[in-house]
């Protein structure tokens, strides 16, 4: 059982274009987290929101919380080649001691 | 500024061969994690460890077993590998269960 869905699976764009990456469970998470991984390297994280609501941005990059704290987002805007790589979502929850659960990830490509 | 580091970072087996993955940190972190990435299914943990002297399953831990043979070095064991453990595996850290985990490289297994 997926405990996290993240969509899409794939995404194939052109450099400037933007695009959103979703991230939704049915399960309320404290915490979620956004990991960027590149081939042949173990991910990398990127943020952390822990607030029904929170937003976060760091560069081009827009995180967000869903206001029940089920669900996230993550928007590249003006994507650049550089963004290409494998992006995950993971959620923790405050009964299971440090487990996060992941979701499947996105695999982004961004073309110049 | 090692971080996460394991070894191997490629192995092939055949089916019933059994070998130990090594993983060592060196920022003093507390709790240790073994997860598993396929395609399409994200990563999902094996094992962790909490603290020195403890560990616990996560949601895939049969054919597997773990030592936390000190605060740095937290190794997983195929007694008996099969073709279903072909994966990717990695070997995360954090300062404990709050905080952010940091990832090694990963160990790419093949079991023919």
């Amino acid at each position: 059982t997926q405990l996290l869905e993240q969509s899409p699976q794939f995404l194939s764009i052109q450099e400037g274009e933007n695009l959103t990456v979703y991230c939704n469970s049915s399960s309320v998470f404290s915490s979620l987290q956004w990991y960027r991984q590149e081939p042949g390297e173990g991910p990398v994280l990127l943020v952390t929101v822990v607030t029904g609501g929170e937003v976060k941005k760091l560069k081009r990059l827009t995180f967000q919380f869903g206001d029940a704290r089920k669900d996230s987002s993550l928007h590249i805007t003006a994507a650049q080649p550089g963004d290409t790589g494998l992006y995950l979502c993971a959620g923790a929850r405050s009964s299971s001691y440090g487990k996060l659960t992941f979701g499947q990830g996105t695999i982004l490509t961004v073309h110049p | 500024n090692a971080g996460v580091t394991q070894t191997p970072k490629f192995q092939v087996l055949k089916t019933g061969q059994s070998m130990t993955l090594q993983c060592a940190q060196d920022m003093n972190h507390n709790s240790m994690y073994w997860y598993r990435q396929d395609p399409g299914m994200g990563l999902r943990l094996i094992y962790y460890s909490a603290s020195e002297g403890t560990t616990d399953k996560g949601e895939v831990p049969n054919g597997y077993n773990v030592s936390r043979l000190n605060k740095r070095e937290f190794s997983l064991r195929l007694e008996s590998a099969a073709p279903s453990q072909t994966s990717v595996y990695f070997c995360a850290s954090s300062e404990s269960a709050k905080n952010i985990q940091y990832f090694g490289a990963g160990t790419r297994l093949s079991v023919l």
